[in-house]
């Protein structure tokens, strides 16, 4: 089946710092792919949307300049947390779904991201 | 607006049979899922449901009615390991996914 892969798994960062998140699709190409995030026994909460080759569209209430989204190929988006603060500490989820609107989202296995 | 509503946690007992409901107002709907998440780890499809009617896989069966707007994920032979959240999911008509905030299934021995 779809398989989408999510590194790093896990990552520890001072505060001030910036962290890369990267999410590929392996075996489909992914048109569309989305950045949630996860606060502790609470649901999915969309950050962003993307498509390749374009800009993402931000979730009101995300800042677009922290958190940076590039998808510049149909196999990878990244997300990255810049100049990190302890309150962005969060499980980053990323998902990706190929054309056609019945296509379910495959998700990544998640990030769990911890500023110190 | 749009709307997801599910419980916020069932119990049930190992062996038997539940039933989790969900309820949604959507502008448009273009399919409803449902996916299963384990404490700490990232949701895993189980299932699609865009016709009315029930779709059976295995031990879980997804069930629609979009007159009613209403959908069941029923799971049979309850084990141990399906303690986890349930999230149900409607495709908007712009394809874009309603989250609903998960249903907690406690699993009893």
């Amino acid at each position: 089946g779809a398989v989408v892969s999510q590194h790093p798994s896990r990552v520890i960062c001072k505060s001030g710092t910036s962290v890369k998140i990267e999410c590929r699709s392996l075996d489909f190409q992914a048109t569309t792919m989305f950045w949630y995030r996860q606060f502790p026994k609470q649901s999915l909460m969309l950050m962003a949307t993307s498509n390749e080759g374009s800009k993402a569209t931000y979730e009101q209430g995300v800042e677009k300049d922290k958190f940076l989204i590039n998808h510049a190929s149909l196999t990878l988006s990244t997300l990255t947390v810049t100049s990190a603060h302890p309150e962005d500490s969060s499980f980053y989820i990323c998902s990706a779904t190929g054309t056609g609107g019945s296509s379910p989202l495959h998700f990544g296995n998640g990030t769990r991201l911890t500023v110190t | 607006g749009q709307n997801i509503d599910q419980p916020t946690e069932m119990t049930a007992t190992e062996g038997a049979i539940v039933q989790i409901n969900c309820t949604y107002q959507t502008s448009g709907f273009n399919g409803l899922f449902w996916y299963q998440q384990h404490a700490g780890e990232a949701p895993t499809f189980l299932s699609y449901n865009v016709l009315d009617g029930l779709e059976e896989k295995g031990r879980f069966s997804s069930f629609l009615s979009r007159s009613k707007g209403y959908s069941y994920l029923l799971l049979k032979e309850l084990q141990m390991k399906d303690s986890a959240s349930y999230l149900c999911a409607v495709s908007d008509s712009n394809y874009q996914l309603i989250w609903g905030a998960g249903t907690k299934l406690i699993i009893k021995p």
